[in-house]
């Protein structure tokens, strides 16, 4: 059972460049979304899933996209990478928020990718 | 103003102090959250909670639903336990968290 594995660890990247960071969980979790952390700030949803097929913006959806085809995988990608993005990302998977007399479940995170855009 | 408020923002103690990190918060919630993210920068979920006391180890979480509040305790803190805490709250509808901007605790030998 890996929990959620995230690649790659490190990225650099230039301006305007594009690129996919991966996500998957072996967990059959419902729900995923990704974060960023900036120095000074809270984590900040970014996107999130509820299912395979369904997904929704976040709080800083700005240059992202994200899909789900399947229940484990759900990649972000950056179309057109800006300065603004460098940051440290995480995606994060629980079941479906709603369940349970809490309303909610532990989230498991992966272990970030650390990206620099230059 | 943030919906979820950390304090201290950093937190530096003693071995074996007893540490209490606070976490408020202005919406409606469901349950509440602490996350613990280490120097290396992995986080792990700690205590997920909607109303009274849990407790797993030295760790002790409560939370007051009137009063828009919770704990986190440490007793018999280590250096080990140097690391963030982060605060995290889930709404009455949909499914996002809502974080703090997390406490660094750093525990003294």
């Amino acid at each position: 059972n890996a929990g959620v594995t995230q690649t790659p660890k490190f990225q650099v990247l230039k301006t305007g460049q594009s690129m996919t960071l991966q996500c998957a969980q072996d967990m059959n979790h419902e729900y995923m979304s990704w974060y960023r952390q900036d120095p000074g700030m809270g984590l900040r949803l970014i996107h999130y899933s509820v299912g395979a097929g369904i997904t929704d913006q976040g709080e800083v959806p700005n240059g992202y996209n994200v899909s789900r085809s399947t229940t484990e995988d759900f990649p972000l990608r950056l179309l057109s990478a800006a300065p603004s993005q460098t940051s440290v990302y995480f995606c994060a998977s629980s079941y479906r928020q709603g369940q349970g007399t809490s309303g909610s479940s532990p989230q498991f995170f992966g272990p970030g990718t650390r990206l620099t855009v230059l | 103003k943030n919906e979820v408020e950390q304090s201290p923002q950093n937190l530096t103690a003693q071995e074996g102090e007893f540490i209490t990190i606070n976490c408020s918060y202005s919406v409606g919630i469901s349950a509440l959250h602490w996350l613990q993210q280490h120097p290396g920068g992995g986080i792990v979920s700690l205590f997920m909670l909607s109303s009274g006391k849990k407790k797993h180890g030295r760790l002790i979480a409560t939370i007051n639903i009137q009063e828009k509040h919770s704990s986190l305790h440490i007793t018999a803190s280590h250096p080990r336990d140097s690391a963030v805490y982060i605060c995290a709250v889930k709404g009455t509808s949909g499914s996002r968290l809502t974080f703090g901007e997390g406490t660094q605790l750093t525990v003294n030998p």
